[in-house]
Parts: structure tokens; C-alpha cells; sequence
């Protein structure tokens, strides 16, 4: 399956401690997003990559907060001093986008966070 | 801001009966358009997207969706639905401006729920 692959699935950890989960897009995509999923609503947007340059950042995105893709491929989403707010399940999708063509993205399984 | 809005936030069906779930945006300017579904315990899945030329778009399972630009409205059909189209059916709206497509909007989501 070449599809978009996040780990860890699921991630339990206690208030104030870090966290990262990882993201790999499908392998010619360009565009890689983060969006964050709590129960009864929709995807919200969180930041996106072209290439390895982070084009756009949420005002959701706060200074704990960070995400990499260093090398234009995969990319980390860290949460830094974690609080109970910040339980959701977080989605990584991909895209190829050429000039003003379509962007049409894909998503993964997404990456359930517990904060206790 | 740009949104997307949803107005059903829970349909409850029989099965063989006509479905049409509502979407509308704000914003008057390009845009594309996606419907993506969520099966329980699955990842979002792309149902139909329209970005130019015929209003009526067809998409995979039978689903169809009317672009009606005066409307600012994106609405999803489907004449007869099965069992197993319980889901959770979200619109999304990417915004052009100038060419450039940024990030993915989606709306709340509408949960379907189909009784055999």
C-alpha cells in the first residue's frame, strides 16, 4: 500500500509531557497537511508544506506547536508541555500539485492523542 | 474568513430512500470543491470533487453533487441509499486566489445513518 502512513497510531501520554508523530506522504507528492479532528467536528487546517518549505500556518498552531519536513518527504509533528485541549486525532494528507493544478489530497489514518 | 457549512449534522435514513445533504460556502471568488467520507473506523476518503466545466459532478458509489455558483452551494445527492453508505459525509472547499491553492476548509461533517 503506497498510501499516506502516520505512526504512531495512538498516542497516551500524561500533561506536560511531549509528543511527536511522524507523517509519510505518498512518495511523489509534493504538498504535505496537517489538520486536527475532534469528536463532532470537521478536519481543521494546521499547516501545510511544499516541498520542504512551510507554506501556511494556522492561527490553531500555537507556540507549543512545531512541524518539520526537513528533507522535503516525511514530516513530525511535535506538541511540546501537552494539555488536555490538545486530545484529538491528528491527520496527515498529501498532495501532487503542478502549477495551478488540481490538489486533491489524500489522508491518512490519522494519529489518535490522549492527554490524561 | 472563508467557511463551509453544513446544515444537517445527523440524517437518519431508510434504506432506498433519496439523500441529499447541503453545503454552502462563503466565499465568491474561484474554488473547488470536494466531498469526502469517513466510514466508521476508516480514513477520509475522497467521494467526488469538482473544479471546472459541468456543474453536475459524478462520483464513486452512485454519489453526485450540483456546483450552484449563485448559491454558493455544493450539495451531495444520491436517489436510493444503501446500508452500508453509514457514514460521515464532510464538504470541503479549497479558495484560489490568484491561481494559488492553499489549504483544504471543511465543513462539520454530517453523520448518515441508514436503517436496513
Amino acid at each position: 500500500d503506497t498510501g499516506v502512513s502516520q505512526n504512531p497510531r495512538h498516542k497516551i501520554t500524561k500533561r506536560g509531557q511531549n509528543v511527536t508523530f511522524r507523517c509519510d506522504p505518498i512518495s511523489e507528492h509534493n504538498r504535505l497537511y496537517w489538520y486536527r479532528q475532534t469528536l463532532g467536528q470537521g478536519p481543521e487546517f494546521l499547516t501545510y508544506f511544499q516541498n520542504e518549505a512551510q507554506l501556511e500556518k494556522s492561527r490553531l498552531l500555537s507556540d507549543r506547536f512545531s512541524a518539520e519536513r526537513p528533507k522535503g518527504s516525511f514530516s513530525t509533528l511535535e506538541i511540546q508541555r501537552t494539555e488536555q485541549g490538545d486530545s484529538a486525532m491528528y491527520l496527515c494528507a498529501s498532495s501532487l500539485v503542478v502549477g495551478a493544478g488540481a490538489n486533491v489530497l489524500t489522508f491518512g489514518a490519522g494519529s489518535r492523542l490522549t492527554v490524561l | 474568513a472563508q467557511s463551509v457549512s453544513q446544515h444537517n449534522h445527523h440524517v437518519i435514513l431508510s434504506e432506498a430512500a433519496s439523500l441529499e445533504l447541503g453545503c454552502n460556502y462563503s466565499y465568491g471568488g474561484t474554488v473547488n470543491l470536494f466531498w469526502y467520507v469517513q466510514y466508521p473506523g476508516q480514513h477520509l476518503q475522497l467521494l467526488l470533487k469538482y473544479f471546472s466545466g459541468d456543474p453536475l459532478v459524478k462520483g464513486i458509489k452512485g454519489f453526485e453533487a450540483e456546483f450552484i455558483k449563485s448559491k454558493f452551494s455544493f450539495n451531495l445527492r444520491k436517489p436510493s441509499v444503501q446500508w452500508s453508505d453509514t457514514a460521515e459525509y464532510f464538504c470541503a472547499v479549497n479558495f484560489n486566489y490568484g491561481g494559488s491553492q492553499g489549504n483544504l476548509i471543511f465543513g462539520k461533517g454530517t453523520k448518515l445513518s441508514v436503517k436496513p
